[in-house]
């Protein structure tokens, strides 16, 4: 059973980095063709794409965003980190993370999300 | 970068009713389209995949259609649990963009 799950700050201040963990379970990052991505929702706004990282470290930016983003894994911990720097009150959303296959680059497994507010 | 436009934003239909959402791409992804379901306050739950591939566990009243750039969703009988929001989302090469959103109410 695939599970994931994000945490990180609800609050961060312009300029600041934000770090958001994705922890997951029922799949290992070191197995061939896995993949985790991140995905952002303002309130009441559609879904964008941000950032993906595969089992070879194989990573993938949103253009718009690309200088500003850094993922991560950590295979040991089951775990994937974004970090984005510096932010402002329009990356305010709610952050999901997802799994995907190499093979078919849909999102199958969603994290529940988490609502991050950037703000003075 | 590849723009994806779904039609309508809004949709007002009722229990039974059959429902098609369209998704167009600004240029050809082949068939690396997906569809999502997302109720309010919830994580998007995907439908399809690669255009047509209906997920374990989704009602087979959902089917999706095309290729290149034009796509469909539809939603046959609609039931109570379907009223939601709709997302497309292409993946074609390794870059990920999801249409603005359908919003599936109550007529």
């Amino acid at each position: 059973q695939i599970t994931l799950k994000e945490s990180g700050p609800t609050l961060v201040k312009p300029t600041q980095t934000l770090t958001l963990t994705c922890t997951f379970s029922g799949f290992s990052l070191s197995t061939s063709a896995v993949g985790v991505g991140w995905i952002r929702q303002p309130p009441g706004k559609a879904l964008e794409w941000l950032a993906l990282i595969y089992w070879d470290d194989d990573k993938y930016y949103s253009p718009s965003l690309k200088s500003s983003l850094t993922i991560t894994k950590d295979t040991s911990k089951n775990q994937v980190v974004l970090t984005m720097t510096p932010v402002d009150p329009a990356d305010t959303a709610t952050y999901y993370c997802a799994h995907t296959v190499y093979g078919d680059r849909s999102f199958d497994y969603w994290g529940q999300g988490t609502l991050v507010t950037v703000s003075s | 970068d590849i723009q994806m436009t779904q039609s309508p934003s809004t949709l007002s239909a009722s229990v039974g009713d059959r429902v098609t959402i369209t998704c167009r791409a600004s240029q050809s992804i082949s068939r690396w389209l997906a569809w999502y379901q997302q109720k309010a306050g919830k994580a998007p739950k995907l439908l399809i995949y690669q255009s047509s591939n209906l997920e374990s566990g989704v009602p087979s009243r959902f089917s999706g259609s095309g290729s290149g750039t034009e796509f469909t969703l539809t939603i046959n009988r609609l039931q109570p649990d379907d009223f939601a929001t709709y997302y497309c989302q292409q993946y074609h090469s390794f870059y990920w963009t999801f249409g603005q959103g359908t919003k599936v109410e109550i007529k």
